[in-house]
């Protein structure tokens, strides 16, 4: 069974840069594709990053992804106390034909 | 501009059945794999089931296979969620998504619907 695991949490300064990272238990997580997820408090989740690392349109570049092996990280610069929210990586499992979500990492931007 | 409005939740007792429905609009309902993501009060997200354009390819969350069936409407736009037996553990706000063609990413969140199983 894929299980994508995340720290529970991070917190940071206005300004400053933190990465999320999100690592893989299944041997397929080398093959998979990544997405990050932004969830603002009370609000749907958005989607940040695609296919390990592109942006949807609108996504300010303050957004990174990148991927290796068995790990993916997320990359926001430049902090903002708007950019307090979960974050969620998650993957399309196609052997197990589920999407995979991590557990989630609760930014505090302090 | 792509809308998902999630409606049907209720609080319902333990076993007891109820019927989610999405009403989609602003894109091509057609052209798109739906799916079910639920998040419990406080929780992750989590994957329920997802149905491809046509009803030709059906998947589930083993917690909630043979209990819940997904299927959808194109006439009429519309995505549903039919779940029986509910459990205590079902309750979650459940969110409708759209999945992206041609890559792995599920690009568009409805509200959500919140299901409250309790006697």
């Amino acid at each position: 069974q894929s299980v994508l695991t995340q720290p529970p949490s991070l917190s940071a300064a206005p300004g400053q840069k933190i990465t999320i990272s999100c690592s893989g238990s299944n041997s397929n997580f080398e093959y998979n594709f990544i997405c990050w997820y932004q969830q603002l408090p009370g609000t749907a989740p958005k989607l940040l990053i695609y296919d390990n690392y592109k942006r949807p349109s609108g996504i300010p570049d303050r957004f990174s992804g990148s991927k290796s092996g068995t790990s993916a990280t997320l990359g926001i610069t430049r902090l903002q106390t708007g950019d307090e929210a979960d974050y969620y990586c998650a993957t399309w499992d196609s052997s197990l034909r589920a999407w995979v979500f991590g557990g989630g990492t609760k930014l505090t931007v302090l | 501009e792509v809308r998902l409005v999630e409606s049907g939740g209720d609080l319902v007792q333990p076993g007891r059945s109820l019927r989610l429905s999405c009403a989609a609009s602003g894109f091509g309902f057609d052209d798109y794999a739906m799916h079910w993501v639920r998040q419990a009060p406080g929780k992750g997200l989590e994957w329920v089931s997802g149905i491809t354009w046509n009803s030709g390819r059906i998947d589930y969350t083993d917690s909630v296979r043979g209990r819940f069936t997904i299927s959808r409407d194109n006439a009429k736009n519309s995505l549903f969620l039919q779940m029986n037996s509910l459990r205590p553990e079902d309750t979650a706000l459940y969110y409708c998504v759209r999945i992206a063609v041609a890559v792995q990413a599920i690009e568009y969140w409805g509200q959500g619907t919140l299901v409250i199983v309790s006697s």
